[in-house]
């Protein structure tokens, strides 16, 4: 099993471009997760899915949209990039119901000059 | 609101020298605190959940500890091996199983 995977690995984006960052997982997860990673902030949660079809706001959504048209992909959309988008980005998924671990990708590096 | 304290935020060890990293906390009703091993440019990797205060769990070097208000990763004897950022998180009883992280401890062991 590959796990959680994540392209692309890197990407450097001007100001005011749009990209999509894919997410997908091998596990038949219902549940999964973007988080970005920024120095002295931890990892903070932007958008979640409980299942194929359904998204929900996280702590730092604005700026993002994310669609989970099938249930191994997630996939997260900057429409217009901006500098405060600089992060390293990492998906996640989980087994629904009790206090089940998250398992990571290796993440999404994304510069935005 | 969850909150999740990490300290230190960074711990210099020697090759064999022991030590803990403190993870406080404040959660409304705790489903599970997990800890996590995350290395350089790396995806974190689950080490361990714990449930209940006064569970305790152990995984080679490691050994995590849980009270109502924190929770300790001790680290005996470590290599340089064990260097590495740990994070900590907890888990409310709410839908979507989300997480609150800590900010992280970097850990580094010389030789």
């Amino acid at each position: 099993n590959a796990g959680v995977t994540q392209t692309p690995k890197f990407r450097v984006l001007k100001t005011g471009q749009s990209m999509t960052l894919l997410c997908a997982q091998d596990m038949n997860h219902e549940y999964m997760y973007w988080y970005r990673q920024d120095p002295g902030m931890g990892l903070r949660l932007i958008h979640y899915s409980v299942g194929e079809g359904t998204t929900a706001k996280g702590e730092v959504p604005d700026g993002y949209n994310v669609s989970r048209l099938k249930k191994q992909n997630f996939l997260l959309g900057l429409e217009s990039a901006a500098p405060s988008q600089t992060s390293v980005y990492f998906c996640a998924s989980c087994a629904p119901g009790g206090a089940y671990e998250q398992y990571f990708g290796p993440g999404t590096r994304l510069t935005v000059t | 609101e969850d909150q999740v304290t990490q300290s230190p935020e960074a711990l210099r060890l020697q090759e064999g020298e022991s030590s803990s990293l403190n993870c406080s906390y404040t959660v409304s009703g705790l489903r599970g605190l997990f800890w996590y091993r995350q290395d350089p440019g790396k995806g974190p990797e689950f080490l361990f959940t714990l449930y209940s205060a006064g569970e305790e769990k152990e995984k080679e070097r490691l050994k995590a500890t849980l009270t109502k208000k924190e929770s300790f990763l001790h680290i005996t004897a470590p290599n340089p091996e064990d260097s590495a950022t740990y994070l900590c998180a907890v888990q409310a009883p709410v839908a979507g199983n989300m997480l609150t992280f800590g900010g992280g401890t970097r850990l580094m062991v010389k030789p």
